[in-house]
Order: structure tokens, then C-alpha cells, then sequence
């Protein structure tokens, strides 16, 4: 199985911060990526897909990057309801597998 | 509008067998394009993938969960069945299941989940 390796597992960050989460894969996955949001209580809500494109209705401050084995989400500018837990997750396997999360949290 | 529930017992014993059924609506399971995975979640740990069950009724399963899981769809009622035997407590989890093959057939990301359905493992 592909394993997806996020750091870092936390991070305090201000309203107005650039934030940066990387997320490598155990394999070469060809921007075969997706990432998520979730907040406590409720289901992952999809940002990102095939690595950069940003699902419908996503802000424009979520952006991706990446290739071969190493992506990153970035927020360019942190808002309130942007403190969440982020995943991303490898779909070039039909054996999906998630990163363990990185939790965004109020400086 | 698109949307998928979980439904199935909050509470069952060790050894018992866990069924949960996904139904979803504003989309059709024979859909070529449309599959539906199962993924869980621990209180407080990471999210899970366990089983997938693609359009043409191919399945998938997660590999250390493989010999305990089936995964099965009834079409005609809009429904996702997994079936987990041997329950341990380490099973707690809220249980989701979420779509497949909204955005691109190339793009088998989870696009839309249902809310989830928390299920305790304990005697």
C-alpha cells in the first residue's frame, strides 16, 4: 500500500499567515492527490483535487503543489474558519490511503 | 442535490458482526462513472479508507482489513452495504461513506461524504 506521510502533525498559525502543509507519498503517485478540511464533528469536506485544482466553491487562497512523491497545501492568508484538521489522501491506487492529518490551530 | 447516510447500530459487542448501509440520492449507483467507499475514524485519530465498491460492482479493500469486510450494493434501493465481522473496541469509530466520480472518472476523490455514524465496540 501507498503510505502518505504529513508534517507537520500540528501548527499554531495567526489570522493572516501563510500556511504551508506538505504531505509525501511512500511512491511516485502522479498528482493522483487530494485534500481535505475537517472540522471537529464533521465529515472531510474536499478543497483540492489532482494535486492543484481547487474543488468548486473552495476559496482562491487554497492552493496546491507538487509532484512525483511531494505535495504541499498552501493557505495563503489563514482565515477564522480556517482552523481545522487537513488530509491529504492518494487516489493513483484503488487502495486509497490517508495522510494522518495536520491540525491548524490558533497562535 | 446530491447527498449519502449512514445508517446502523450505535452499539455492538466484541465478536459481533458490524452492519452499516450507505443510501444515497441525487445520483445513481449504476452510474458509470459513480462509486462509494467506506472510511472510519477513531475519536481523535486520522481517517480511514476501508472498502470501495465501483459501478460495475468491482470492489476493493483495505489491505489489513480485508478478510473481515464485504462491501455490496443494491441499485434498486440507492444503498451501500459493508459488513464488518469480529468486532474488537479498537473498531470505535464514526463510520462514513462518501462518493466517488463526481468530478472525473481520472479523479476518484471523495467529493461528497455523508455525516457519519459514530458505532461503539463494547460488551
Amino acid at each position: 500500500d501507498i503510505q502518505m506521510t504529513q508534517s507537520p502533525s500540528s501548527l499554531s498559525a495567526s489570522v493572516g499567515d501563510r500556511v504551508t502543509i506538505t504531505c509525501r507519498a511512500s511512491q511516485g503517485i502522479s498528482n493522483s492527490l487530494a485534500w481535505y478540511q475537517q472540522k471537529p464533528g464533521k465529515a472531510p469536506k474536499l478543497l483540492l483535487y489532482a494535486a492543484s485544482r481547487l474543488e468548486s466553491g473552495v476559496p482562491s487562497r487554497f492552493s496546491g503543489s507538487g509532484s512525483g512523491t511531494d505535495y504541499t497545501l498552501t493557505i495563503s492568508s489563514l482565515q477564522p474558519e480556517d482552523f481545522a484538521t487537513y488530509y491529504c489522501q492518494q487516489y493513483y491506487s484503488t487502495l486509497w490511503t490517508f495522510g494522518q492529518g495536520t491540525k491548524v490551530e490558533i497562535k | 442535490q446530491v447527498t449519502l447516510k449512514e445508517s446502523g447500530p450505535v452499539l455492538v459487542k466484541p465478536t459481533e458482526t458490524l452492519t452499516l448501509t450507505c443510501t444515497v440520492s441525487g445520483f445513481s449507483l449504476s452510474n458509470a462513472r459513480m462509486g462509494v467507499s467506506w472510511i472510519r475514524q477513531p475519536p481523535g485519530k486520522a481517517l480511514e479508507w476501508l472498502a470501495h465498491i465501483f459501478s460495475n460492482d468491482e470492489k476493493s479493500y483495505s489491505t489489513s482489513l480485508k478478510s473481515r469486510l464485504t462491501i455490496s450494493k443494491d441499485t434498486s434501493k440507492s444503498q451501500v452495504v459493508l459488513t464488518m465481522t469480529n468486532m474488537d473496541p479498537v473498531d470505535t469509530a464514526t463510520y462514513y461513506c462518501a462518493r466517488t466520480g463526481g468530478i472525473a472518472a481520472a479523479d476518484p476523490a471523495f467529493d461528497i461524504w455523508g455525516q457519519g455514524t459514530m458505532v461503539t465496540v463494547s460488551s
